[in-house]
């Protein structure tokens, strides 16, 4: 059991569709970060929400947007959908007090596939 | 621009054989430095961590890492590998001041034959 639930595992979408990806942190967790990993590359940054607030973005466009409720669970959202977007999605929680010195802890993510 | 490089792409090797992984990364502050690990299957699961104090830290399942400073390394090692190691090996760094943005690298896929 991962602790972080992403829903839904997998997705199928067409070009210029947009998709919206969920995710529940671990519990005792506040802060959810969103990451894209493409086949055979390691996982890129997309975004962090803590307070529901954007506390830091990666080199993504404004085509990728999130959210986060009070709860603490988060979503993203992604526009006109492209046939690079296709990637495995993984969120990441933590505790923030602890930002800096935990390892996050990772969901089994959302396949994307963009047909 | 920070970047995280990983020597190897594939490594096969027996069981019982001994696993070193490595990892550089190019910084120019201070950073705290990850290993997880994804099996088959499965969600990135962290093996160990490294932010302060003596460089060589241990993990889960007997991995251990070294923390080389001046080289900007942070090799990972196993003295003995089962098959269940199998499983595709992920260095991490976030700059201290950086509150949580995890820079990957493109991972380490290792096969462990019977």
């Amino acid at each position: 059991d991962a602790g972080v639930t992403q829903s839904p595992t997998h997705l199928i979408k067409t070009r210029g569709q947009q998709v919206t990806l969920r995710c529940s942190p671990k519990s005792g967790h506040d802060t959810v970060s969103w990451y894209q990993q493409a086949l055979g590359q390691g996982p890129q940054f997309i975004f962090q929400y803590y307070e529901e607030e954007e506390r830091q973005r990666g080199n993504f466009p404004d085509r990728f947007s999130g959210h986060q409720f009070p709860n603490y669970s988060s979503e993203l959202n992604v526009n006109a959908l492209l046939l690079g977007d296709s990637a495995l999605y993984l969120c990441a929680s933590s505790p923030s007090r602890a930002s800096t010195t935990y390892g996050y802890t990772f969901g089994s993510g959302t396949r994307l596939t963009v047909v | 621009a920070q970047s995280v490089s990983q020597h190897n792409h594939h490594v096969i090797l027996s069981e019982a054989a001994s696993l070193e992984l490595g990892c550089n990364y190019s910084y120019g502050g201070t950073v705290n430095l990850f290993w997880y690990v994804q099996y088959p299957g499965q969600h990135l699961q962290l093996l160990l961590k490294y932010f302060s104090g003596d460089p060589l830290v241990k993990g889960i399942k007997g991995f251990e890492a070294e923390f080389i400073k001046s080289k900007f390394s942070f090799n990972l090692r196993k003295p003995s590998v089962q098959w269940s190691d199998t499983a595709e090996y992920f260095c991490a760094v976030t700059p201290t001041d950086s509150w949580g943005k995890l820079q990957f690298g493109a991972g380490t896929q290792v096969v462990v034959t019977p």
